[in-house]
C-alpha cells in the first residue's frame, strides 16, 4: 500500500496564478482531509470530506476550492494564488465511524508551495 | 469545540535524558486523544492514541502518554530519549461525532543533544 500520495511535491507560483494539488489515498477512507501548516501554528484545516462527492469547509476555507469526485482522491485548488497561500499543504484520510474507525489520521508527505 | 495547547514550544534535551511533553485539552464532551509525530521534510505519523480504558498508553519508539481526565491533560513520556527522537510533536483531540476531524496543537520541537 502506498497509503496517502500528494502531487506535486515542491510549486512556485507567482501571485494571481492558478494551480491544483492532488492527493490520493488507497485504504478506502471514507474522510480526507487538507490541511496548512506554517512555523508555530500547527496544522489548521481548509477543507474535508466525509464521502465521494461531498466537501465541506474547516477553518481556513477562503482563497481554496476542493472536489472529491472519486473516493480515492481529493483536490485542492488554489483559483488566484496570494502569497499569504506559501505554505506547506498536507493531505490526510481516515475511516468512518461504520468501519470501526477511532479517527487516527493517515497523511500524505506534503507538498511545500511559494507564491512570489 | 474543542481546543488542544502544548505547553513547551521547544524541549532541548540530552541523549539518554528522559522527556516529557505537556498537552492540555479543552472539550465539552467525550474525546479521543493522540500524539503524532512530525520529522524533517515529511507528513505525520501516529505516535499512540487514547481511545478509552487504561489511561496509560503505550505508542511506538518507547514512547508513552497518560490521559487524565481531572487535569484534561495528556502528556507524552519517554524514560530515555536518543538522537533520533528529534522532531516535532502534535497533540491532537478528536470527538466521536465530528465526522472525524481533530484539532491539533501548535507543535512542540524536541531537540535531543549529545
Amino acid at each position: 500500500n502506498a497509503g496517502v500520495t500528494q502531487t506535486p511535491k515542491f510549486r512556485v507560483l507567482k501571485t494571481g496564478q492558478s494551480m491544483t494539488l492532488l492527493c490520493a489515498q488507497d485504504m478506502n477512507h471514507e474522510y480526507m482531509y487538507w490541511y496548512r501548516q506554517d512555523p508555530g501554528m500547527g496544522l489548521r484545516l481548509i477543507h474535508y470530506s466525509v464521502g465521494e462527492g461531498t466537501t465541506a469547509k474547516g477553518e481556513v476555507p477562503d482563497g481554496y476550492n476542493v472536489s472529491r469526485l472519486k473516493k480515492q482522491n481529493f483536490l485542492l485548488g488554489l483559483e488566484s494564488a496570494a502569497p499569504s497561500q506559501t505554505s506547506v499543504y498536507f493531505c490526510a484520510s481516515s475511516s468512518d465511524r461504520e468501519t470501526g474507525s477511532t479517527y487516527e489520521q493517515y497523511f500524505g508527505p506534503g507538498t511545500r508551495l511559494t507564491v512570489t | 469545540a474543542q481546543s488542544v495547547t502544548q505547553l513547551d514550544s521547544q524541549v532541548p534535551v540530552f541523549e539518554e535524558a528522559p522527556v516529557e511533553l505537556r498537552c492540555n485539552y479543552s472539550s465539552s464532551v467525550s474525546v479521543y486523544l493522540f500524539w503524532y509525530v512530525q520529522y524533517p521534510n515529511q507528513g505525520l505519523q501516529l505516535l499512540l492514541k487514547y481511545l478509552s480504558g487504561s489511561t496509560l498508553v503505550k505508542g511506538i519508539n518507547g514512547f508513552e502518554a497518560e490521559f487524565n481526565k481531572s487535569q484534561t491533560s495528556f502528556h507524552l513520556r519517554k524514560p530515555s530519549v536518543h538522537i533520533s527522537d528529534t522532531a516535532e510533536y502534535f497533540c491532537a483531540v478528536s470527538v466521536r461525532t465530528n465526522a472525524g476531524k481533530s484539532t491539533f496543537g501548535d507543535g512542540t520541537t524536541l531537540t535531543v543533544k549529545p
